[in-house]
């Protein structure tokens, strides 16, 4: 069963680095990895995407093993505006097609 | 920027009622979704639509349909509303073919008494 795991909650004190893991165990061969943030009231924003190796942006990194059933996700020197949640979007292969599949996000609080 | 707008950000209705939840995108994308999300279960996909009066069906598609009669606009119908659709529903669209830069309008929150 395709399936995206990553943990449901994570602390962080404020100019830390944060990592969020996400596993996809039966991610698409040819398909990207991608994260978004989600604020209160708000639907999902895109913060990045990737395939392989590592990616980096103005706002975070991603880290894709050679495997690419994880990712990570790294967000340097976190302040309170990050305390949000991180969703991970993989898609994946499973009953014969490809399917869109979000874990069931990732709550970030930032504390000063 | 884009944009993507929800008709409602709250609604509240009766079991048994229709309920139409409407989407509006300004960027001429092709591509539009439709998401439930609930507490500890992520986003799930209802439906998606990748051209004008194209759909498919996502993981949970039971209850709900779709119409997209013009690029712009993608509509949810719930044709019975349940107290188990109760729930936020998203909508989102890309110009990417594959799928995974979506932009997400706000949200509504669909409460079924």
């Amino acid at each position: 069963l395709a399936k995206t795991t990553q943990p449901i909650s994570m602390d962080s004190y404020e100019g830390q680095e944060v990592n969020i893991t996400c596993s996809h165990n039966n991610i698409a061969t040819n398909d990207y990895i991608t994260w978004y943030q989600q604020f209160p009231s708000q639907g999902p924003r895109f913060i990045i995407q990737g395939y392989k190796t590592k990616v980096t942006n103005e706002v975070a990194s991603l880290f894709i093993p050679a495997d690419r059933k994880s990712s990570t996700l790294s967000l340097p020197r976190v302040s309170l505006s990050d305390t949000a949640v991180y969703y991970c979007l993989s898609i994946m292969f499973s009953g014969g097609y490809n399917k869109l599949i979000f874990g069931a996000g990732t709550r970030l609080a930032v504390h000063p | 920027d884009v944009k993507v707008t929800q008709s409602s950000r709250y609604l509240v209705k009766r079991t048994g009622e229709k309920v139409f939840l409407e989407c509006v995108q300004d960027m001429d994308h092709e591509n539009m979704f439709w998401y439930r999300q609930d507490p500890g279960l992520g986003l799930r996909l209802i439906y998606f639509s990748y051209d004008v009066k194209m759909k498919e069906k996502g993981d949970i598609p039971e209850g709900y349909s779709v119409s997209r009669e013009k690029k712009e606009r993608f509509s949810l119908i719930l044709e019975s509303a349940s107290t188990n659709q109760t729930s936020m529903y998203l909508c989102a669209s890309t110009g990417e073919a594959n799928f995974n830069e979506q932009f997400f309008g706000p949200g509504t929150r669909l409460t079924v008494l």
